[in-house]
C-alpha cells in the first residue's frame, strides 16, 4: 500500500499569513493526488485534484503543486474560516489512503 | 445539487452486522464511481471500499476486507456498506462519497456521515 505523510500535524497562524502543508508519498503517484477540508460535524470537502487542480467554487487563496513523491497545499492569506483539517489522498493505487491530516487554528 | 445522505448506523454489539445505505440525488447516479470514508473518534479519514459505476468491480482497505460488502442499486441511486463481524476498531463515521467515472479518482461530494458504534 502507499502510505502519505504530511507536515505539519498542526499548525497556528495569523489571519492573512501565508500557510503551506506539505505532503509525501511513499513512492511516486504522478499527479494523483487531492486535498480536502474537514471542519468538525461537516461532510469534508474536495479543494484540489490532479495535484494542482481547483475544484469549481473554491477560492483562488487555496492552491497546489507537486507531483512524483512531493507535494505542498498553500493557502495564500489564511481567513478565519479556513481553520479546519487538512487532508491529502492519492489515488494512483488501490487502495486509495489519505494522510493523517494537518490541523490549522487562528493564532 | 449533488446529495448524498447516509443512513443505517447506530449501536452494535462486537462480531454483529450492521448495513449502510446513501441516497444519492442530484446528478446521474449510475455513471459515477462510488466510495465508502469513516473516521474513528479522534483519528484521521480513513478510505474504506471503493465499487465501479456498474457495480461490476469492487475495492477495499485491509482493514474491512472479507467482512464488508460494498454494492450498489443503480434503479434506486442508492449505494449500500454491509458490514459484518463487526469490530471495536470499526466505531467511527461512516462518510459516502462521489467519485468520478473512472474508479482512481477524486471525491468531488460526500455526505454528512452516519455514526456506527461498536460495543457490547
Amino acid at each position: 500500500d502507499i502510505q502519505m505523510t504530511q507536515s505539519p500535524s498542526s499548525l497556528s497562524a495569523s489571519v492573512g499569513d501565508r500557510v503551506t502543508i506539505t505532503c509525501q508519498a511513499s513512492q511516486d503517484i504522478s499527479k494523483y493526488l487531492s486535498w480536502y477540508q474537514h471542519k468538525p460535524g461537516k461532510a469534508p470537502k474536495l479543494l484540489i485534484y490532479d495535484a494542482f487542480n481547483l475544484e469549481t467554487g473554491v477560492p483562488s487563496r487555496f492552491s497546489g503543486s507537486g507531483s512524483g513523491t512531493y507535494f505542498t497545499f498553500t493557502i495564500s492569506s489564511l481567513q478565519p474560516e479556513d481553520i479546519a483539517t487538512y487532508y491529502c489522498q492519492q489515488y494512483d493505487d488501490l487502495p486509495f489512503t489519505f494522510g493523517p491530516g494537518t490541523t490549522v487554528d487562528i493564532k | 445539487e449533488v446529495q448524498l445522505v447516509e443512513s443505517g448506523g447506530g449501536l452494535v454489539q462486537p462480531g454483529g452486522s450492521l448495513r449502510l445505505s446513501c441516497a444519492a440525488s442530484g446528478f446521474t447516479y449510475s455513471t459515477y464511481a462510488m466510495h465508502w470514508v469513516r473516521q474513528a473518534p479522534g483519528k484521521g479519514l480513513e478510505w474504506v471500499s471503493v465499487v465501479t459505476s456498474s457495480g461490476a468491480s469492487t475495492d477495499y482497505a485491509d482493514s474491512v476486507k472479507g467482512r464488508f460488502t460494498i454494492s450498489r442499486d443503480n434503479s434506486k441511486n442508492t449505494l449500500f456498506l454491509q458490514m459484518d463481524s463487526l469490530r471495536v476498531d470499526d466505531t467511527a463515521v461512516y462518510y459516502c462519497a462521489k467519485g468520478i467515472a473512472v474508479i482512481a479518482g477524486p471525491l468531488e461530494n460526500w455526505g454528512q456521515g452516519t455514526l456506527v458504534t461498536v460495543s457490547s
